[in-house]
């Protein structure tokens, strides 16, 4: 069964500060696709990034970016020089079952983060 | 403008009583799911389609069901609700499903049973 971890409930950091929150996840499937959201105090889910399991470059969007390790099945989001702006609840998923032709997607339990001024 | 639809977005209704909430996409999108977001445990699927016609269980499918009859539209219906299914509802889309351009959510529907 696949599961998505993410380990740190909430964070603190102060403004400029970098911040890196941890994604670890499980799969059996070989082809499968991992995935970024941010949830603001707003509510709405905002997609912040879509990575398929043969591609483990990484990538830089702006202050983003996004480290993907097969080796430890970790996918771990990167804000450099955080602002009040980026303070949100953030969320890893873990989409597969392409072999089967069905798709379930789990979603980790969120990573508060707090960016204080 | 693209955008996923949910109605209504706050519903309080009695133990028993059904109801259907609503999701509509406008981006012809072949992929829909719906979640429920509780404090503590993230975003967890109850069910998805990936096409007309075709539906499967998520992790939590329990107390609903919810039909695709058309591409557009997937209504998630809880026949007979109860005081544990109160939550944050989204329903969301994508363009494939392997969630190509990431999947698109609602704005949810927050549900209170009594």
């Amino acid at each position: 069964a696949q599961k998505v971890t993410q380990a740190q409930t909430e964070i603190s950091v102060v403004e400029k500060e970098d911040v890196t929150l941890d994604c670890v996840y499980e799969t059996r499937d070989t082809t499968y696709y991992l995935f970024w959201y941010k949830q603001p105090p707003s509510g709405e889910l905002v997609f912040l990034i879509r990575r398929n399991s043969f591609d483990e470059q990484n990538e830089i969007s702006g202050r983003y970016s996004w480290n993907f390790q097969k080796s430890t099945s970790s996918f771990n989001f990167t804000i450099t020089a955080s602002q009040v702006v980026d303070s949100a609840v953030y969320f890893c998923a873990l989409s597969e079952g392409s072999s089967g032709g069905y798709q379930k997607v789990t979603f980790g339990t969120g990573t508060k983060l707090q960016v204080i001024p | 403008e693209a955008q996923v639809t949910q109605n209504p977005r706050y519903l309080i209704t009695v133990t028993g009583k059904k109801l259907t909430v609503t999701c509509s996409q406008n981006m012809n999108h072949e992929y829909m799911s719906w979640y429920r977001q509780d404090p503590g445990l993230g975003l967890r699927q109850i069910y998805y389609s990936m096409n007309v016609e075709v539906t499967d269980k998520g992790d939590v499918p329990e107390g609903y069901k919810v039909s695709r009859k058309e591409k557009r539209n997937f209504p998630l219906i809880l026949e007979s609700p109860s005081p544990n299914q109160t939550s944050l509802y989204f329903c969301a889309s994508s363009l494939s499903v392997t969630g190509m351009g990431g999947y698109t959510f609602g704005s949810g529907t927050r549900l209170t049973v009594v």
